[in-house]
């Protein structure tokens, strides 16, 4: 069964700092990782879309890696800003599965003063 | 928004009456979708149109009605819904339905049963 689990459920850091979100998935056969922002009360945002070639991607203070070998990828944020108080979700398609997608539950990140 | 647009944003109703959400999109799209997003679990597929046809109905309780009159409009009709209905229900659009095909989600309606 295709499933995409993240960690931390939530996580609080203070402005400035850096952090890291994990991501592991069981897709198969594997087509692209996405990630998505999503804003309280707003729908999700994609941020970065990788395949298996590709080990990093950035996206202004957003970069994700990818290890096809393992399954797992991240995204760091660095710099913190209040503004990226949101849930983070990873999501998973495969290869013939047309726009089927498998969503992770997110994490949520707050960001403080 | 000018991209995804959902009506209402929010709604409360009872396990009697009967409401539409509506979802418009602008991109020019071809395919649009509804999915359900309950607390603390994965985004949940609901339907698929393409074209107007419906191509995905993922086993959902018929109280749910999904309608596509064209490609940049979208209807979920609900009736007799139950609490454990209540959650955010999400409306995303799509050029094309490849899993390269990158979905535009909307903001969302919030609906609470009560």
């Amino acid at each position: 069964k295709n499933q995409v689990e993240q960690s931390p459920q939530s996580l609080i850091i203070l402005e400035g700092k850096n952090c890291t979100l994990q991501c592991n998935y069981t897709v198969s056969p594997f087509s692209n990782l996405r990630w998505y922002k999503q804003d309280t009360g707003r729908g999700p945002v994609s941020l970065t879309i990788m395949t298996f070639s590709e080990n990093t991607k950035s996206n202004g203070r957003y970069t994700a890696t990818l290890d096809a070998d393992t399954k797992q990828s991240s995204l760091h944020i660095t710099a913190s800003q209040l503004s990226d108080s949101a849930s983070y979700i990873c999501v998973v398609s495969f290869t013939g599965g047309g726009n089927k997608l498998t969503f992770g539950t997110g994490t949520q990140l707050k960001v403080e003063l | 928004e000018t991209g995804v647009t959902q009506t209402p944003r929010h709604l409360v109703m009872g396990m009697t009456n009967k409401k539409s959400l509506k979802c418009e999109q602008h991109l020019g799209h071809n395919a649009m979708y509804w999915y359900k997003q309950s607390a603390k679990k994965p985004l949940e597929l609901m339907f698929v149109y393409s074209l107007e046809e419906r191509v995905e109905n993922n086993s959902v309780p018929s109280r749910f009605s999904p309608e596509c009159p064209n490609s940049s409009h979208l209807f979920l009709h609900l009736h007799t819904l139950q609490p454990e209905d209540s959650a955010l229900y999400l409306c995303a659009s799509s050029l094309g339905q490849g899993e390269w095909d990158e979905q535009y989600f909307g903001p969302g309606t919030r609906l609470t049963v009560t």
